[in-house]
Parts: structure tokens; sequence; C-alpha cells
């Protein structure tokens, strides 16, 4: 069974463009989340949603935006990239306690 | 909020020794807590979840306790070995989030 599945691994952008991110969940699972990870530090919440719904949101600006589908895939949006959007973009996907994390996305804002 | 520390920061040890990881955290309204290891540049993988009303969970070499009252877990890591060089998270799930450490990042030399 596949895991939580991520793309584009890598891409690079230019300040002031947008990107989308895409994370598809493990089957069966209907709670994605979004973790923005800095290079040193521990992964920050950005967004959970389950049932296409969205759950909760963390401390970051509206440039910042997301979405599920109702095959429960997602997708995360950021406009008006700064340089310090440059981070690994984690999905996790959530069916009771434990969280299955996606290998991410490295996003580079040059 | 919730704050999650992770002490040491690094280590450094010799094959064959015992690894001793600490995470602190400063609200001990948790659902559960989470270890994760993660490689250079890659994604979480998930290594032992203890629920709220837990002390310890084992998987093979890896053992982590859990004192909810006084906020601190400890993940034991027997035998180490090259291949378990890597960064390790903690994360503590409260609502629908998980608010992480920065991790300690573990080199075994052979």
């Amino acid at each position: 069974d596949a895991g939580v599945t991520q793309s584009p691994t890598h891409l690079i952008k230019t300040r002031g463009q947008q990107v989308t991110l895409r994370c598809s969940p493990i089957s069966g699972h209907k709670s994605v989340s979004w973790y923005q990870q800095v290079l040193g530090q521990g992964p920050q919440f950005i967004f959970q949603y389950y049932e296409k719904e969205e759950r909760g949101r963390g401390n970051f600006p509206d440039r910042f935006s997301a979405r599920q589908f109702p095959n429960y895939s997602s997708e995360l949006n950021v406009n008006a990239l700064l340089l310090g959007d440059s981070a690994l973009y984690l999905c996790a996907s959530t069916e009771g306690d434990v969280a299955f994390f996606g290998q991410g996305t490295r996003l580079t804002v040059v | 909020k919730q704050e999650v520390t992770q002490i040491p920061a690094a280590l450094s040890v010799p094959e064959g020794e015992n690894l001793v990881l600490n995470c602190s955290f400063t609200d001990s309204a948790i659902y559960n807590l989470q270890w994760f290891r993660q490689d250079p540049g890659k994604g979480l993988t998930s290594l032992l979840l203890i629920q709220s009303s837990q002390r310890e969970q084992t998987s093979g070499r890896l053992n982590a306790s859990l004192d909810k009252s006084s906020g601190r877990s400890t993940l034991y890591i027997a035998a180490s070995q090259p291949g378990d060089s890597a960064t390790y998270l903690c994360a503590v799930r409260y609502d629908y989030k998980l608010s992480f450490g920065a991790g300690t990042t573990v080199t075994v030399r052979a």
C-alpha cells in the first residue's frame, strides 16, 4: 500500500511568484495536515483538513491557503513568495492517532 | 501555547552505546506523543506512539517513556548502530495538531 505521496519533490521559485504543492494521503485516510520545516527547526503546523473542511490553521499569513478534494488529496498554495518561505513542506495523513508523513517538497525561493 | 524542547541538540556516540534522548513539553493536556526519525532532507518516519494514558511503549531496540504530569518523554535506543544516525523528533498532539521539538541529531561512530 502506498504511503503519503507529495509532488513535486523539489522546486525553485522567484520572489513574488505563486506555488502549488500537492499531497495524496494514504488510501482510506480522510485527514490531511500541512507543516513547514525550516532548516534546523522542527515542523510548524500550517493547516489541517478533514473531510474537505478546514479543521485548523496555524500562525501563517493569508498568503498560505489550502484545500482538500473529494478523493481526500490536498493542495497547499503560497502566493507572493518571500525568501523566508524557503523550507521543506511536509504533508501528513492521519487515521486514528498515528500521523504518517510524506517525503516532503523542498521549496527554494530565490 | 505548547512548547516542546529537546535536549541535547546533538549527540555523538561510539557504536554499541545506548542512546538517551529527552523531550519536554509545557502543557500536560496532550492526547499522545509520537517519536519520529528524519534522515537529511527527507520526510518523517514514525517510530513510536505513546497514548496519554500509557507510561511506555517498546519496539525492538527502541523504548519510549512518558511522564505526562512532569511533561517529559525519553527515547532509549539500545546498542546503537551507524544506521541509527539521524535526527530524532518528538511531537505532542493536543487538539488537532502536532507540536514538534527541534530534534536531536545523533551520530553513531563505527
